[in-house]
């Protein structure tokens, strides 16, 4: 089956810096590398997705960028902000309805 | 407003004693999911079902089992078999069309034993 690594397992950085996590995965067959954002005591809520026929994306300040040769993706957050703090999970998807979850970052922002 | 409503929040279960945690959608979604959370990991699948009167084992199925009724419920049964059921479990759900949708989560339930 399928197997997510993501680093690294926790980052602090200081507000107005950048944040980049990364994903490693195994099937080279997968195609869809979607990341959440989980809050304390809530669930996680999908922030960007991206599939294996783009090799970035952007939505204001956060970024995907893949690279399906190496087999590895990331999420870059610029700007960052206290609000930020969050754990942070990457997926896979290897076009069947079922996702393989890494283990999470968890993102501290301080002010 | 359309969402996953998981309840209840929290639940305690005794020794020997099954539990059932409520998954509603009101987004017209075929697919459903439940995962495990566990401190420091990702979720873990448990069940997942397509469409309604059928569902598969996720990675974790032992000691939970699931029903899927109506489009829009999907209910998850900790059965005493599972003996190690402390977690936070999510539910999910997601559009079908041949390839992986967005998955919507539930603000979960945290399970906890007396």
């Amino acid at each position: 089956g399928e197997n997510v690594e993501q680093h690294p397992s926790t980052l602090s950085v200081q507000e107005g810096d950048s944040a980049v996590i990364k994903c490693t995965y195994s099937d080279s067959a997968s195609n869809y590398f979607p990341w959440y954002k989980q809050e304390l005591g809530k669930g996680p809520q999908l922030i960007i997705d991206i599939r294996s026929n783009v090799g970035e994306k952007k939505d204001q300040r956060i970024a995907v960028t893949l690279n399906k040769t190496a087999k590895h993706f990331s999420l870059h957050i610029t700007e960052t902000q206290p609000e930020d703090s969050a754990v942070y999970f990457c997926a896979v998807g290897s076009g069947y309805s079922t996702l393989t979850f890494g283990k999470g970052t968890m993102l501290l922002v301080s002010p | 407003d359309g969402g996953i409503t998981q309840s209840p929040k929290y639940l305690f279960r005794k020794e020997g004693q099954n539990v059932t945690l409520s998954c509603e959608q009101n987004l017209n979604h075929d697919a459903m999911y439940w995962y495990r959370q566990d401190p420091g990991q990702g979720l873990r699948l448990i069940y997942y079902s397509q469409i309604v009167n059928d569902f598969q084992k996720g990675d974790i199925a032992e000691g939970y089992s699931v029903s899927r009724e109506k489009k829009e419920s999907f209910p998850l049964t900790v059965t005493s078999a599972q003996k190690n059921p402390t977690a936070f479990y999510l539910c999910a759900s997601s559009g079908t069309g041949g390839r992986n949708q967005p998955q919507h989560f539930g603000d979960g339930t945290r399970l906890s034993i007396l």
